[in-house]
């Protein structure tokens, strides 16, 4: 079955870019979603398509995606970023697959 | 505006069927765009698809769990459902019904509902 590989944790300062990387094999030929989930939430959409930003995104969050890795950066951090973040891909074997998530922590 | 609300049962007893509604307001599931889809959490741990339904009524479900899981669509058009047979405690999780879109190939969500935790234990 197909897999993604996340960090488990990200600590970046206020102000500086946070980045989050997502492993799969040949990843770079699938659309990679991300996913912003804070505590006693629900996960939010913030990239789609790779890089596609759905409307109320700001910005400052962008994604890419190439070979083996996909990566979300966060430019500009704020205390409200902080939270959990997962990736997400189409497999034709396991159909909808999620990574592990990263926690990304606003020092 | 689309939203998507889970009920049901929040604790079900051990090798029991777990069994959850959607309803879809503002919208229809019958829409054709859409692939209506439950997604899972174990407390303290990551997101695991559980499965999807088109409007034509036809499913796809993770191998893992695709001999105990259903996914049906409601003949009111605003509502589909998750019945999961012969639980553990494994099965304990947080459910979400959400909104897929471009399945397959492409496949993202971009609209969850507010989960419902469900706790399997006697």
């Amino acid at each position: 079955s197909y897999e993604l590989t996340q960090p488990p944790s990200v600590s970046v300062s206020p102000g500086q870019t946070a980045s989050i990387t997502c492993s799969g094999d040949k990843l770079g030929d699938k659309y990679i979603s991300w996913y912003q989930q804070k505590p006693g939430q629900s996960p939010v959409l913030v990239i789609f398509k790779d890089n596609k930003r759905p409307s109320g995104i700001p910005e400052r969050i962008s994604g890419s995606n190439s070979g083996n890795t996909a990566t979300l950066t966060i430019s500009g951090t704020q205390a409200m970023d902080e939270a959990d973040y997962y990736c997400q891909a189409w497999d034709s074997s396991t159909a909808v697959v999620f990574g592990g998530g990263t926690k990304v922590t606003v020092l | 505006q689309v939203q998507l609300q889970e009920s049901g049962p929040g604790l079900v007893k051990p090798s029991e069927t777990l069994s959850l509604t959607c309803t879809v307001s503002g919208g229809s599931v019958t829409s054709g765009t859409y692939y209506w889809t439950w997604i899972r959490q174990p407390p303290g741990k990551g997101l695991e698809w559980i499965g999807y339904i088109y409007y034509t009524g036809s499913t796809n479900y993770i191998p893992s769990l695709k001999s105990r899981v259903t996914i049906s669509m409601a003949t009111s058009k605003t509502q589909f459902s998750l019945r999961l047979s012969s639980v553990t405690a494994a099965d304990t999780a947080v459910y979400y019904c959400a909104r897929g879109v471009d399945v397959p190939m492409v496949a993202y969500f971009d609209l969850w509902g507010r989960g419902t935790l469900v706790t399997v234990s006697s």
